[in-house]
């Protein structure tokens, strides 16, 4: 079936920092991809997505990159700030079901 | 104009005990998710309803009875609380058609 494979954390890192969160997956057929946030004490939040192979999918200065060959949509921000200490889950979700498959989450704790 | 609430958001109670929990979202979404989220913050799905009816039921103890009154309210109701049913509750919802998810605030559930 599918899943999805994230790295484990904690990820620790200093303040301005580039950061690099990994996630793979394996998918029977095209799934969309997402990366989802969880603030302390918060609910889940959609953080970006990808729908299609090659697509972008960006939001507060997060990029992710819909790789088909490597089967791979990375997280990536340039200069982490300490309000990006949360956990963050990666994603699929298959269009015959609209369901999604989670990773495990990797929790991020930024150092100032 | 909270798009997904939950009461309570701390639940603190004894083994043996009955509770419930309730979700609410005012988004007009027509499907609704409980997650069990771990101390490790692994998200488990545990049910889904569809326009009241019940679609996705995953391997949980039936302690556990979801009951959705209309497509805007799913409860969860647990009897003989368990000291192993302690963990962070999220409501979810979606619409029909789509993949991204709405969370709630969560609940988390302390059974001493």
């Amino acid at each position: 079936g599918d899943s999805v494979t994230q790295m484990e954390g904690p990820v620790t890192l200093s303040e301005e920092a580039f950061l690099t969160i990994n996630c793979t997956y394996t998918a029977t057929g095209y799934p969309s991809l997402f990366w989802y946030v969880q603030y302390p004490g918060e609910g889940l939040q959609l953080l970006l997505k990808a729908t299609k192979a090659d697509d972008k999918g960006s939001n507060k200065g997060f990029e992710a990159t819909y790789r088909k060959e490597t089967t791979s949509f990375h997280l990536e921000k340039g200069s982490v700030q300490v309000s990006d200490s949360a956990v963050y889950f990666c994603a699929l979700s298959e269009d015959s079901n609209y369901q999604l498959i989670w990773g495990a989450g990797t929790k991020l704790i930024i150092k100032p | 104009d909270t798009a997904v609430s939950q009461t309570p958001k701390y639940l603190v109670t004894q083994m043996g005990n009955d509770k419930s929990i309730k979700c609410e979202q005012n988004l007009g979404h027509d499907t609704m998710y409980w997650y069990k989220q771990d101390s490790k913050k692994f998200l488990k799905i545990m049910f889904s309803y569809n326009n009241k009816e019940l679609i996705i039921n995953e391997t949980v103890p039936n302690r556990f009875s979801p009951k959705s009154p209309d497509k805007a309210h799913l409860n969860l109701h647990i009897n003989s609380l368990e000291l192993g049913d302690s963990a962070v509750y999220f409501c979810a919802s979606r619409q029909t058609g789509t993949s991204e998810q709405y969370f709630g605030p969560g609940t988390r559930l302390t059974v001493t």
